[in-house]
């Protein structure tokens, strides 16, 4: 498909587990981002990578979170030891580029998600 | 911290009338994005603004980034029943980080058909 795809679209887990989640971006696009949305509330920022350049990681809650990204393709967010309150939906987006200076060539688009369950 | 305040939180309108949501943040902003999500799916971009005063159209939508820099607002007009979803507002911030937007939390608006 032409868009950003996830996996697994949903995901239970027990509290204590680590859980990998992963993100396909749209072909060529250079950037990447990772949110956090929690039942009911807006998204919140958690990694940003632009090619290989150092990922801005400013958004990421706690050290349990770490994600990687290979290139300009495929990245994976993984929780350590999961709490219940990592239960929510972490969304994928990706834009055609960052450092341009072209700022409509920035906008992000986002897949589907992934639902998490901490139990 | 950044914060971003939207509202109403929800609305239920009659279809056919006109709805208006709004964001504020706390600090300036030198882009403003509003987005549509609909219940299992990412958020998709209605419109894009990058200067203040702007004020740009899609369709039955209208947006205008303040000239405060400060606020937004997101009309649509003559709703109709696919207009239901959640509405978000994001800005960013590029003096602060260039890469980091923050989203509202959100305006779920309900057409009555």
């Amino acid at each position: 498909g032409a868009g950003v795809s996830q996996s697994p679209s949903n995901k239970v887990t027990e509290k204590g587990k680590d859980v990998e989640l992963r993100c396909d971006p749209i072909s060529g696009h250079t950037a990447l981002y990772w949110y956090r949305q929690r039942l009911g509330q807006g998204l919140e920022f958690l990694i940003y990578f632009q090619g290989n350049s150092a990922p801005d990681k400013s958004g990421l809650p706690s050290d349990r979170f770490s994600a990687e990204r290979t290139g300009e393709s495929v990245s994976t967010l993984t929780i350590q030891r999961t709490q219940q309150e990592d239960s929510a939906v972490y969304l994928c987006a990706s834009s055609l580029a960052s450092s341009s200076e072209l700022a409509r060539s920035r906008t992000q688009y986002f897949g589907p998600g992934t639902r998490l369950l901490v139990l | 911290g950044q914060q971003l305040n939207q509202s109403p939180q929800s609305m239920f309108i009659q279809e056919g009338e006109d709805v208006s949501m709004n964001c504020t943040s706390s600090s300036i902003f030198n882009t403003w994005l509003w987005y549509k999500q609909d219940p299992g799916e990412g958020p998709v971009l209605l419109i894009a603004l990058y200067k203040a005063g702007e004020l740009t159209s899609n369709g039955r939508l209208t947006a205008q980034f303040g000239i405060t820099r400060k606020d937004s607002f997101l009309n649509i007009s003559a709703s109709i029943p696919s207009d239901v979803g959640i509405y978000f507002c994001a800005g960013r911030d590029t003096a602060n980080n260039f890469n980091k937007f923050y989203f509202g939390s959100g305006t779920k608006l309900n057409v009555k058909p």
